[in-house]
């Protein structure tokens, strides 16, 4: 079983301040990254899916940068908004194809 | 677009009852997936199936079951519940290995 980590576990940001948090993952048997936004009363939401070292996904103002080799990822926000208050899940894949996730990241912005 | 459509979405249990949790996607997705999602931990896999006809279990299998009953649908049984069975469960479908998954609203489960 892979150890997925993320951190920090709850961020409190000012509405307009960019920001970013980490997912780390063993680098060993890697096939696939998954990146979710989840909020409150719903169902997660896939944000993005990264194989190769060095990539880098961009949806709006959230962005993603994924490093196989050492094991992480990270997530940015440039510019918060109050829509951006979710919890943000990460999900490593490994040569088996089973996803294992994260405890998550739980953003709130501040007005 | 219906998505997976899980159902219900709460449900109170009292210890040794059993009930079926249903999930449906309408995607064409090849595989499906139960999780339990607990406070303070990532989603947890309890079974998944790759395929029609295939079943796998996952991380928590223990006091679970499933049926793959054709391409659209999944469940998930328990047995006999146990208040440590008390969860957020969640189904979710994907296309092949390395897309993204889609989910269902899931089913808030408290066995007393």
């Amino acid at each position: 079983i892979l150890n997925v980590e993320q951190s920090p576990q709850s961020l409190h940001v000012q509405e307009g301040d960019s920001t970013n948090f980490t997912c780390s993952f063993p680098s060993s048997n890697f096939y696939a990254l998954h990146w979710y936004r989840w909020e409150t009363a719903k169902s997660p939401e896939a944000l993005f899916v990264m194989t190769l070292n060095g990539d880098e996904k961009k949806k709006g103002r959230i962005s993603a940068t994924l490093n196989t080799k050492e094991g992480y990822s990270y997530l940015y926000i440039k510019g918060s908004q109050p829509e951006d208050s979710a919890t943000y899940l990460c999900a490593s894949m490994d040569s088996n194809y089973q996803l294992i996730w994260g405890a998550g990241t739980k953003l709130i912005i501040k007005p | 677009n219906a998505g997976v459509t899980q159902t219900p979405k709460f449900q109170v249990l009292k210890t040794g009852q059993s009930m079926t949790l249903q999930c449906a996607q309408d995607m064409n997705h090849n595989s499906m997936y139960w999780y339990r999602q607990d406070p303070g931990m990532g989603l947890r896999l309890i079974y998944y199936s790759a395929s029609e006809g295939t079943t796998d279990k996952g991380e928590v299998p223990n006091g679970y079951n499933v049926s793959r009953l054709n391409k659209r649908e999944f469940s998930l049984r328990l047995e006999s519940a146990a208040p440590s069975q008390t969860s957020v469960y969640f189904c979710a479908s994907t296309q092949r290995v390395n897309t993204e998954a889609f989910f269902g609203q899931g089913t808030r489960l408290t066995v007393v």
